[in-house]
């Protein structure tokens, strides 16, 4: 069973405010995954990241950033939220090395809305 | 680019019947990954099944099974015996087995069970 935490699970906020989505994972994997979607609707990779002090972009531009300064934490910030924010984010982690499987685990997201 | 085509943006199956989605893909690869995540509606995104390609055999999960054509480069998901529950948001995914590459994800198909 995956254990992958994001907190926190619900955000209404004001534009303007400067924003630090967290994820979690004790599963030792060395990759981790930002989307994006709305309800209902297709994933967008914003960012990823294959080890500590490693990200990259993802395929949807996002005015969000993210750090890897620990192997299980994967932090995602907005300087300034607006209303275009407003979605949901979904943090998954995956194994990294010979003999993974290439799975994804998924965390339970965060709902966002800037009002 | 790889790319993961789901033709049925929503389906609906009767309770205890039998439902198929589809699932496409194209690549240049030979050796790969596939999956499908089922995400119920406001819950987590979970992993109902994974396909390896160099394996002939098809994957099965209890009333989950897949039909895995390398050649047609297609990867369907039969469930069998619906039930409420299966009623989500189902995504197939692609990963090709070699290099640093995250999922590539298809745009889901919303399958609806009726009681």
């Amino acid at each position: 069973e995956a254990d992958i935490y994001q907190t926190p699970r619900y955000l209404v906020i004001g534009t303007g405010k400067k924003i630090t989505l967290e994820c979690s994972q004790t599963m030792g994997h060395d990759k981790m995954y930002w989307y994006q979607q709305d309800p209902g609707m297709e994933l967008h990779l914003i960012h990823y990241s294959y080890g500590v002090n490693s990200t990259e972009k993802g395929d949807l531009s996002s005015e969000s950033t993210v750090s890897r300064i620990r192997t299980e934490h994967f932090p995602l910030t907005l300087e300034s939220a607006r209303p275009s924010h407003t979605s949901q984010y979904l943090c998954a982690s995956s194994e990294y090395g010979t003999g993974e499987k290439g799975t994804q685990y998924f965390g339970p997201g965060t709902r966002l809305l800037v009002l | 680019a790889q790319t993961v085509t789901q033709s049925q943006p929503e389906m609906s199956v009767q309770e205890a019947e039998t439902v198929t989605l589809s699932c496409t893909y194209d690549t240049s690869e030979s050796d790969y990954y596939l999956f499908w995540y089922k995400q119920p509606p406001s819950r987590q995104m979970i992993l109902v099944i994974r396909q390896e390609a160099y394996k002939q055999q098809n994957a099965t999960e209890n009333r989950f099974s897949v039909n895995f054509q390398k050649a047609a480069k297609s990867f369907s998901l039969k469930i069998s015996d619906s039930q409420l529950g299966d009623a989500a948001m189902y995504f197939c995914a692609y990963r090709r087995k070699a290099g640093n590459t995250p999922l590539v994800f298809g745009k889901g198909t919303r399958l609806s069970v009726i009681a």
